[in-house]
């Protein structure tokens, strides 16, 4: 049983498009946070939802939609991509601000 | 502000060899002090953690101590097999919803 799943894995498209990645932790946390991680394994907060509010949002575009429906979920959505927008996105949870649990990551290819 | 420096990697080994990685970090207060691991393909796991100073964090090998003092927090280990081959993270929370990471240090064993 995946503690903190991710969907969907692998995603390309191209620039213009808009995508969405689906996030769910299964272990009872009250923080989901999204990362994205850039080519050279940079790791940077994007945002962070404690149960269900957003408390961190770390000046990411507008572009970028996060909505968290109930304190399991976490999804983000993409509009009109662009070439820097490719990364890998992790999804990660954690509870009373303690250690974080990763999800496998959803790397996003925009060409 | 809070920031995490860890030395630039690749490191390249031998089986059996000594692991030192060095990080500092700058905080304001008394961050807890985190190693978080990634192998290839996959989510951040922790490795180890240190809640105050003087703690020494352990697992699979690897230790680390919390040293306020030179504000540091090396990992270290004694005897690096093949499998740890991965990029290592250095990271601290000061409490809030935001854990700050470093750059990653990638880590080749060669047998």
């Amino acid at each position: 049983d995946t503690a903190v799943s991710q969907t969907p894995k692998y995603l390309v498209t191209q620039m213009g498009n808009d995508k969405s990645i689906k996030c769910e932790q299964n272990l009872g946390h009250d923080t989901m946070y999204w990362y994205k991680q850039d080519s050279k394994k940079f790791l940077k907060i994007m945002f962070s939802y404690n149960n269900k509010e957003l408390i961190i949002n770390e000046t990411v575009p507008n572009r970028f939609s996060p909505k968290s429906p109930d304190k399991a979920h976490l999804n983000l959505h993409i509009n009109s991509l662009e070439l820097g927008d490719s990364a890998v996105y992790f999804c990660a949870s954690s509870l009373n601000r303690d250690e974080l649990f990763f999800g496998e990551g959803s790397r996003l290819t925009v060409l | 502000g809070n920031s995490v420096t860890q030395m630039e990697g690749p490191v390249t080994l031998s089986e059996e060899a000594f692991l030192t990685i060095n990080c500092t970090y700058t905080a304001t207060g008394y961050p807890s002090l985190f190693w978080y691991v990634q192998y290839p393909g996959e989510g951040l796991q922790l490795l180890l953690k240190a809640t105050k100073a003087d703690d020494k964090g352990s697992n699979k090998g690897f230790e680390a101590t919390y040293r306020k003092e030179t504000t540091s927090f090396h990992l270290e280990k004694g005897s690096v097999q093949v499998s740890d081959s991965a990029v290592y993270f250095c990271a601290l929370n000061t409490g809030g919803f935001k854990t700050i990471f470093g750059a990653g240090t990638r880590l080749f064993v060669k047998a």
